[in-house]
């Protein structure tokens, strides 16, 4: 079965600081992995993923994540944190047979000034 | 860009009625999904549905819940009665493909249980 996890539910940096949301996943198989974010009020919308190839993807709003085999972690990472990236963080991972996504517990990020 | 829409964006309803939550999702897509995130918890995945029929699903979709595609745009969820633990916010997503595909989330619609 499919877990992941998600180590600190809230984080807080300051602007300009490096973001570092911390990923793990429990799978037999490295499954596709998913880094959603999750405004206030809004649906989850995809911030990069991972399925085969470079394991450092590059995703939007200059986020970017390693895939870590031999760590089973997937975090996500931002060197300078700003106002506007303050919001839910979701890791997910998909099972490379089935259609269905695990979502991790979430992570809240909080920016200060 | 397109977009996944639900409506309601808020259902407030008593215990045991039924309740449809809406869902459009983006119009080329062939896989559709509902989650639901109760407050405080990790998203949770209850259904998927491909070629008008059920693909998998959780154990949270019990006989109480059900999927429909009743026309070529809209995909809904229905609960038969409602219990207090239904109150949560439910996700309806889509995707072109499956496994590696990235799915679409709408903004979700919060069901409050009275």
């Amino acid at each position: 079965a499919q877990s992941v996890t998600q180590l600190g539910s809230h984080v807080s940096v300051s602007e300009g600081a490096l973001v570092l949301l911390r990923c793990n996943y429990s799978s037999s198989v490295p499954p596709y992995l998913f880094w959603y974010v999750q405004y206030p009020n809004q649906g989850l919308q995809l911030l990069l993923k991972y399925t085969t190839g470079a394991t450092l993807v590059k995703g939007i709003n200059g986020f970017e994540a390693e895939f870590k085999k031999s760590e089973t972690s997937f975090h996500l990472t931002k060197p300078s944190a700003h106002m506007s990236d303050a919001a839910e963080y979701f890791c997910a991972v998909s099972p490379r047979t089935g259609n269905q996504f695990y979502f991790g517990t979430g992570t809240s990020l909080t920016v200060i000034p | 860009e397109p977009e996944v829409t639900q409506t309601p964006s808020h259902q407030v309803t008593q215990m045991g009625q039924e309740v449809i939550l809406r869902c459009v999702p983006i119009s080329n897509h062939l896989y559709f999904y509902w989650y639901r995130q109760i407050l405080g918890q990790k998203v949770e995945f209850l259904v998927s549905f491909y070629n008008n029929e059920i693909s998998e699903k959780s154990e949270i979709f019990d006989d109480q819940f059900s999927v429909e595609r009743p026309d070529g745009s809209n995909f809904t969820l229905k609960i038969r009665s409602t219990k207090l633990e239904d109150s949560a916010m439910y996700f309806c997503a889509s995707s072109a493909l499956a496994g590696l595909d990235e799915q679409f989330f709408g903004p979700g619609t919060r069901l409050t249980v009275l």
